[in-house]
């Protein structure tokens, strides 16, 4: 069975930092560009960052630019997400999501607040 | 930035009537490679976001043929045929022809 499970997320005080994980199970994530999309409390949603199959090719919200980091290690068959100087808009759960968001997670809430 | 404007936010339908979602971008999806990258995607209560309809009107897997996509360049559409109580939730579009990718605000469909 496919599978993304996300984890690493949790109560953090403004300026802080996480980490977040996506690991894929059931198939091939290298086979796979991937995204990451938040959904902050009672919002809507909202596109965050891209990283393409190997790696190469990586895009981000402006939102999130300059603090965020995408990054993959197709061995582990797992994605990452580096959230650093984290402010209290950045609550939100975040969902990684397959290709052209094909399939996602059930999410990992991170929760900016001091 | 792609601006996605989604009509009407708020859609209450009776059980077994159709419904329609309007999704409107502020510039044409029709990427260089031919594609429109318009999705739809379903989000029920306290779940994760599941793509129904990708590319403008290619319904994914598993989901029922009582919902379809259409429309080109900057007006789309989702319809659903006869609403079920299982369709009940929140229905957005997204354009993944330009970046950032950008979604439309959201419509809630709730049963009346």
């Amino acid at each position: 069975e496919e599978q993304l499970v996300e984890s690493g997320g949790g109560l953090v005080q403004p300026g802080g930092s996480l980490r977040l994980s996506c690991a894929a199970s059931g198939f091939t994530l290298s086979s796979y560009n991937m995204n990451w999309v938040r959904q902050a409390p009672g919002k809507g949603l909202e596109w965050v960052s891209y990283i393409s199959g190997g790696g190469r090719t990586i895009y981000y919200a402006d939102s999130v630019k300059g603090r965020f980091t995408i990054s993959r290690d197709n061995a582990k068959n797992s994605l990452y997400l580096q959230l650093n100087s984290l402010r209290a808009e950045d609550t939100a759960i975040y969902y990684c999501a397959r290709g052209y968001m094909g399939y996602w997670g059930q999410g990992t809430l991170v929760t900016v607040s001091s | 930035d792609v601006v996605m404007t989604q009509s009407p936010l708020s859609l209450p339908v009776t059980l077994g009537q159709p419904a329609s979602i309007s999704c409107r971008s502020s510039q044409s999806l029709v990427h260089s490679d031919g594609n429109t990258y318009l999705h739809w995607f379903q989000q029920r209560p306290g779940q994760s976001p599941r793509r129904l309809i990708y590319k403008v009107s290619n319904r994914d897997s598993g989901v029922p043929d009582r919902f379809s996509g259409s429309g080109s360049g900057t007006d789309f559409t989702l319809k659903i045929s006869r609403v079920e109580t299982e369709d009940v939730g929140v229905y957005y579009c997204m354009q993944g022809t330009h970046w950032p990718n950008t979604f439309g605000q959201g419509t809630k469909l709730e049963i009346k």
